[in-house]
């Protein structure tokens, strides 16, 4: 059981919005920056978003992320069928001294 | 372009020893800190350690402390993970990445490896 909570899953249709949480506490989320990565099927993760709404370059704006007190969300806009992933967040944890991650949220594209 | 290669993936017994590497390109391999990452079969991703650039700090999980160590030859360019006293909890695909933040040691993970598959089964 990770100590960042995320849905296990969330579905939405193409051209939609939707919203993946993350639930932490004040020794993560609360004191530290949170990063998202995305997981395609059968891949490697990649940084979606750093220090909690900053995209590295060549992530489409349709992604955003954004954090207040101890949670943290990450936006997707214009939804399409390729963003179809998994998602995890992270963040450090300043009690355990090490970095952790959400269990992860799986996005279905109706 | 920046490039992370693992290798060293295998299936070996519980109680034996592996050696995972990672072969880095593109990018100034000395002037960042990096991390192995591992994810277990239809699980989520799990921290396992973090090097400084010049390899001087290390920090591993208390699951694989003791038992796992991460060092670096930055003459190579490779990153390495040796793994020792493996169980079968061990089982997982051990992904190498890249530390984004060029001040702090553990932020972000900009840029990861394909990962190589170690499976630990009698």
């Amino acid at each position: 059981q990770s100590l960042l909570t995320q849905p296990p899953s969330v579905s939405q249709t193409p051209g939609q919005r939707v919203t993946i949480s993350c639930s932490g506490s004040s020794s993560n989320i609360g004191s530290n920056t949170v990063n998202w990565y995305q997981q395609l099927p059968g891949t490697a993760p990649r940084l979606l978003i750093y220090s909690s709404d900053q995209r590295p370059s060549g992530v489409p704006d349709r992604f955003s992320g954004s954090k207040s007190g101890t949670s943290a969300s990450l936006a997707i806009s214009g939804l399409q069928s390729e963003d179809e992933a998994d998602y995890y967040c992270a963040a450090w944890d300043d009690s355990l001294n090490a970095p952790l991650f959400g269990g992860g949220t799986k996005l279905t594209v109706l | 372009q920046v490039q992370l290669v693992e290798s060293g993936g295998s299936v070996v017994q519980p109680g034996t020893s592996l050696k995972l590497s990672c072969a880095v390109s593109g990018f100034s391999f000395s002037h960042y800190a990096m991390h192995w990452v591992r994810q277990a079969p239809g699980k989520g991703l799990e921290w396992v350690a973090t090097i400084s650039p010049d390899g001087s700090n290390k920090n591993h999980a208390d699951s694989v402390r003791d038992r796992f160590t991460i060092s670096r030859d930055n003459s190579k360019n490779v990153l390495y993970l040796q793994m020792t006293s493996l169980t079968v909890e061990d089982t997982a695909v051990y992904y190498c990445a890249r530390e984004g933040n060029t001040i702090i040691i553990v932020d972000y993970f900009d840029y990861w490896g394909q990962g190589t598959l170690v499976t630990v089964s009698s």
